[in-house]
């Protein structure tokens, strides 16, 4: 069965500090993303990576960079968090032109 | 600019009372629709994905219909643990899988 675990449920940061979301699947997907999602906003995307080293930004990248070393791994980095960063994130991954599968989210509160 | 529009925002339905949801959208190229389910706490679970105008998809008491403007999610005879936001997602004919919209959402709400 399609499994993409995200490493924290919920984490609560303080404003300016770096913070790393991470993110593994273990179905061998190319695709890999990373979305915000906000009440009455929907699921923004922020960045996707269609290989290893490989990165695009995706509708509101400001803020925020990825780094995929491995094809199973994909981080989200918070270079300097800030209250406007408080959100749900969400992971997915996919093969080539295939549905995404997501993980449960994240929960992040900037204070 | 692509969109996606998902009507209504909420719905509340009595046990065994069918409707639709809808999704609209304007996209350059639909390569796909998706729609989701999403439990509070959870990420959003795949359901159905239609390709062109005229498919249709079943699972139970859902049924996802197609035209070239919009999508239709039909509950039969919804149950409570339909209850659930729905989302709608369009794919356009560019790029690698990445160019995906997602719409709101329309929050179901299945009453005992």
């Amino acid at each position: 069965d399609v499994k993409v675990t995200q490493s924290s449920r919920y984490l609560v940061k303080r404003t300016g500090e770096k913070v790393f979301l991470e993110c593994v699947q273990d179905m061998d997907h190319e695709n890999m993303f990373w979305y915000r999602q906000d009440p009455g906003l929907g699921l923004r995307l922020i960045y996707f990576s269609y290989d290893v080293k490989m990165k695009e930004k995706g509708d509101i990248p400001e803020g925020y960079s990825v780094s995929r070393e491995k094809k199973e791994r994909f981080s989200l980095i918070l270079e300097s968090a800030s209250t406007n960063q408080t959100s749900m994130y969400l992971c997915a991954s996919s093969l080539v032109n295939r549905p995404q599968h997501f993980g449960d989210g994240t929960r992040l509160s900037i204070l | 600019e692509d969109q996606v529009t998902q009507s209504p925002e909420a719905l509340r339905l009595q046990e065994g009372e069918s409707s639709s949801l809808n999704c609209s959208y304007t996209v350059s190229g639909l390569r796909g629709l998706f729609w989701y389910r999403q439990d509070p706490g959870k990420g959003p679970e795949f359901l159905f994905t239609l390709y062109s105008a005229g498919e249709e998809k079943e699972k139970e008491r859902l049924k996802a219909t197609l035209t070239k403007k919009e999508s239709f999610l039909h509950i039969t005879a919804p149950k409570p643990e339909d209850s659930a936001t729905y989302l709608c997602a369009v794919q356009a004919g560019r790029g690698n899988n990445n160019d995906m919209r997602f719409g709101a959402g329309t929050r179901l709400t299945v009453k005992p």
